[in-house]
């Protein structure tokens, strides 16, 4: 699986936006980026994930580079609940569950404030 | 909606010691997997399974068995548990389709003294 990197921590103010990024350089043109989030003493769930172009859903959106070496998962506007640690995975369209499976980084520490 | 449920949610084992592990998921994945969360880590992949009966090894295997005998459970063992197992261990499911959502249960934080 190809490799991400995304910076170890992150501070927010309630209310405002938090731009997350992610770097992917390695990607190939099958491979989906994926968002996961957990929140403390929880397991991940999943957040929104695209291919090319740019996503949203009610949880946050999704901006994918032209060249799709990078991608930033925005969050309009950060509750006390979004403190989480927020994962970027890419997955590889192969069939099966392999290739369902998650490959799981160190994630980015959201923290968010008052 | 359960979702994903695993039990116990806690345990403490001494060295030497077995257990196992349940999973069950209400929602008939054919997909289901089992992952472990050292500290300040992300999530491993353990095995998984693509339906009722079949198992396949995932990144770090060695001292853990499964088995799917019921669509809906999956469960994980530990033979003879040692220090190096102490994680939290998660559990999730996903449909039968390329790049679906995995759905996770709220973990078993397993201490091994």
């Amino acid at each position: 699986d190809a490799k991400t990197t995304q910076p170890n921590s992150m501070e927010s103010n309630e209310e405002e936006p938090v731009h997350l990024p992610c770097n992917h350089s390695t990607i190939s043109g099958t491979d989906y980026i994926h968002w996961y989030r957990q929140l403390p003493s929880q397991g991940p769930e999943y957040v929104i994930h695209g291919l090319t172009s740019n996503v949203n859903n009610r949880m946050a959106s999704l901006a994918i580079a032209e060249d799709r070496k990078s991608s930033t998962l925005i969050l309009h506007r950060a509750t006390l609940r979004d403190a989480a640690v927020y994962y970027c995975i890419l997955r590889a369209l192969t069939s099966g569950a392999a290739g369902n499976k998650l490959t799981f980084g160190g994630g980015t520490r959201v923290l968010v404030k008052p | 909606n359960a979702g994903v449920t695993q039990t116990p949610k806690f345990r403490v084992l001494k060295t030497g010691q077995s257990m196992t592990l349940l999973c069950a998921q209400d929602m008939n994945h054919e997909y289901m997997y089992w992952y472990r969360q050292d500290p300040g880590m992300g999530l491993r992949l353990i095995h998984y399974s693509v339906g009722e009966g079949t198992t396949a090894k995932g990144e770090v295997p060695d001292g853990y068995n499964v088995s799917r005998l019921k669509k809906q459970n999956f469960l994980l063992g530990l033979e003879s548990a040692a220090p190096s197992q102490t994680s939290v261990y998660f559990c999730a499911s996903s449909i039968r389709r390329e790049n679906t959502e995995a759905f996770f249960g709220q973990g078993t934080r397993l201490t091994v003294v």
